[in-house]
């Protein structure tokens, strides 16, 4: 069945830098969505990648769709306390989504 | 618009015992899904609920069963619950035009 691998599972960030999270599915996408889990909260969405190459950027998050529809990264610049969490990519084919481990982040201030 | 909204918050059961969690969709959304997130995992998916009947189930035992209304909202049932069924149980909804999901609080399964 369809797998989804998130690195890192951790990542320990001074604020004010910036880190990348990637997400790798065993097999091609129709979409990845990337969701937001606060500690002791729910996933809330984030965003949605469709197309090929797709880049879309809110704030300081930027998120990309690998050309081959298996890959996928979240890229968040000058990092702030407000970002702790866990970033979850969920792949989407017929009618599911397969989430990965996820990225639990916290930051040093 | 209402959010999505999940009862009870918080559950203890026995083994062996049976449960029943509700689920309210958001406004408009007419299909939902449920999910099972372990502690320090991804949520993993149960199974998906359009039209009141079940059109997609993710690898659960028939022991996971589950029902929606024809107000959209939906019930997941758990018999002969096990130790390992301890986890914190997500309701997601959508329309099923669109892809993403909009999750509700969750309900805190506790089995000893």
């Amino acid at each position: 069945g369809q797998q989804v691998m998130q690195i890192p599972q951790y990542q320990h960030v001074q604020e004010g830098e910036d880190f990348t999270t990637y997400c790798n599915s065993s097999t091609t996408l129709s979409n990845i969505q990337w969701y937001k889990q606060r500690p002791g909260g729910h996933p809330v969405f984030l965003i949605q990648l469709v197309k090929s190459g797709e880049v879309k950027k809110q704030k300081r998050l930027t998120f990309q769709f690998g050309e081959a529809k298996k890959n996928s990264s979240l890229h968040i610049t000058a990092t702030q306390t407000t970002d702790v969490g866990t970033y979850f990519c969920a792949g989407f084919n017929d009618y599911k989504l397969s989430f990965g481990a996820g990225t639990t982040v916290t930051v040093r201030a | 618009e209402t959010g999505v909204t999940q009862s009870p918050t918080h559950l203890i059961k026995t083994r062996g015992q049976q449960v029943t969690l509700r689920c309210s969709s958001q406004s408009g959304h007419n299909t939902v899904s449920w999910y099972q997130q372990a502690l320090g995992q991804g949520p993993q998916f149960i199974f998906q609920y359009y039209r009141e009947e079940e059109n997609g189930r993710g690898n659960f035992p028939p022991r996971f069963s589950g029902l929606q209304f024809p107000n959209y909202s939906s019930e997941l049932n758990v018999n002969a619950l096990e130790l390992d069924d301890s986890a914190l149980y997500l309701c997601a909804s959508r329309k099923d035009t669109h892809y993403e999901q909009y999750f509700g609080p969750g309900t805190r399964l506790t089995v000893t």
